[in-house]
């Protein structure tokens, strides 16, 4: 059965904090993306990964093909940066898989 | 910076209508998707459509969905006979192909809330 599990489920921090979201996956993969949604409801695409790491501004994304897992960070963090974070899995024929989100709050 | 347009933005239907959810995919663009999200849940995928036709559809794609491209820019996901567990908000996507795209694969539309009464 494909599962995406993504913890914590919720987190808050506060500003300037380094932030760690984690994601498991349970078969073989394509690729893995990494999703943000605002609070009105739109989706942006952060990064899409199938090896190695990838850097982007404050944002840093990471997978372990082997161990099925990949983490985004959030370095000094801020309040604009509060969103939830999907992790979504894409197969081979590009069937995706969502995870349930991480609800960020980034305090100030 | 290119965008995905969905329209319209918010539809209410009566329950047994049928519906058509427009997206505007970015131009060079060749890949399709569309993915719902019910509310307080996690997003789900619907269907990708490529080269005029469905590459991979899920299980929630049953024979009430469809999609086209009508007219080399429009892509539309019709509902034919909407139920009450219909209601969700309608993701639109669109990616240059598979695996690529540098730093991110997909670009998203804001969305359609479809809500079925």
């Amino acid at each position: 059965k494909n599962e995406v599990e993504q913890s914590p489920q919720n987190l808050t921090a506060q500003e300037g904090e380094f932030i760690t979201i984690n994601c498991s996956y349970s078969v073989g993969i394509s690729a893995l993306h990494w999703l943000q949604q605002h609070p009105g409801g739109g989706i942006v695409s952060l990064f899409m990964l199938s090896s190695g790491k990838k850097k982007h501004g404050r944002l840093i994304a990471t997978i372990n093909i082997q161990e099925k897992h990949s983490s985004l960070h959030i370095t000094a963090s801020h309040p604009r940066d509060s969103a939830v974070y999907i992790c979504a899995v894409e197969y081979t024929g590009n069937q995706f898989y969502f995870g349930t989100g991480t609800s960020l709050t980034v305090i100030p | 910076e290119p965008e995905v347009t969905q329209t319209p933005s918010h539809q209410v239907t009566q329950m047994g209508q049928e519906v058509i959810l427009r997206c505007v995919p970015i131009s060079n663009h060749l890949y399709f998707y569309w993915y719902r999200q019910i509310l307080g849940q996690k997003v789900e995928f619907l269907v990708s459509f490529y080269n005029n036709e469905i590459s991979e559809k899920s299980e929630i794609f049953d024979d009430q969905f469809s999609v086209e491209r009508p007219d080399g820019s429009n892509f539309t996901l019709k509902i034919r006979s909407t139920k009450l567990e219909d209601s969700a908000m309608y993701f639109c996507a669109s990616s240059e192909a598979i695996g690529r795209a540098g730093l991110n694969g997909y670009t998203f539309g804001s969305g359609t809330r479809l809500t079925v009464v």
